[in-house]
């Protein structure tokens, strides 16, 4: 059974950086980009970023370029999101999910998805 | 960036109604290259829909996706109580992948 679990979510104040983290199993991690998506309260979705099986091809939403930053780590089997210089806007529940098809690049549709971890900025 | 649109924003049906949402891309979205997901209160996404037109698995054949290019409809033929959520589309054809703002079909 696939399993995304995520992690690092909380109460966090303007300007201040926070690691997300997503650990996954039930599949062959390293065969499958994996990606952030977000969703603010009450509002829709978001792509936050992707990353490719072997982290040679990154991508992210345009918005949010300079600040998030997306990796893995396949030994561990774990996807991690980077947030620095947090605003606002960024609170969200932030979803990972796992892309549908193996290899190649990061794009792609998703067939499994997390729980998700709220992120809440605020003073 | 392609920006997907969405309509209507709020279907108002009851249970048996067929509902056709709509899905409209700035500019073509790869061919096929889009999905459908549904999301209910408090629960993650669920795909639907891949390549336009292909049901995941385990999605009920009431669920129809179809179009190409700039213009996609999913039908879900007769509705039931389970099917009142929020839609989504997401393209990724190209980069920055992207999702409509989301249809919600509400019982009526």
């Amino acid at each position: 059974e696939v399993q995304l679990v995520e992690s690092g979510g909380g109460l966090v104040q303007p300007g201040r950086s926070l690691r997300l983290s997503c650990a996954a199993s039930g599949f062959t991690f390293d065969d499958y980009a994996m990606h952030w998506v977000r969703q603010p309260p009450g509002k829709g979705l978001e792509w936050v970023a992707g990353i490719s099986w072997d982290s040679s091809s990154i991508g992210s939403a345009d918005s949010l370029k300079g600040r998030f930053t997306i990796s893995r780590d396949n030994a561990k089997t774990s996807l991690y999101l980077q947030i620095n210089s947090l605003r606002d806007e960024d609170t969200a529940l932030y979803y990972c999910a796992k892309a549908y098809y193996g290899s190649g690049s990061y794009y792609s549709l998703f067939d499994y998805w997390g729980q998700g971890t709220l992120v809440t900025v605020s003073s | 960036e392609i920006v997907l649109t969405q309509s209507p924003g709020t279907l108002s049906l009851s249970p048996g109604e067929r509902a056709s949402l709509s899905c409209r891309a700035s500019q073509s979205a790869s061919g096929s290259d889009l999905a459908w997901y549904q999301q209910k209160p408090g629960q993650a996404p669920r795909l639907l829909i891949y390549g336009a037109s292909n049901r995941a698995t385990g999605i009920p054949d009431r669920f129809t996706g179809s179009g190409s290019g700039t213009d996609f409809t999913l039908t879900i033929s007769r509705l039931e109580p389970e099917d009142f959520a929020v839609y989504y589309c997401q393209q990724y054809g190209s980069s920055p992948l992207t999702f409509g703002q989301g249809t919600r079909v509400e019982i009526k």
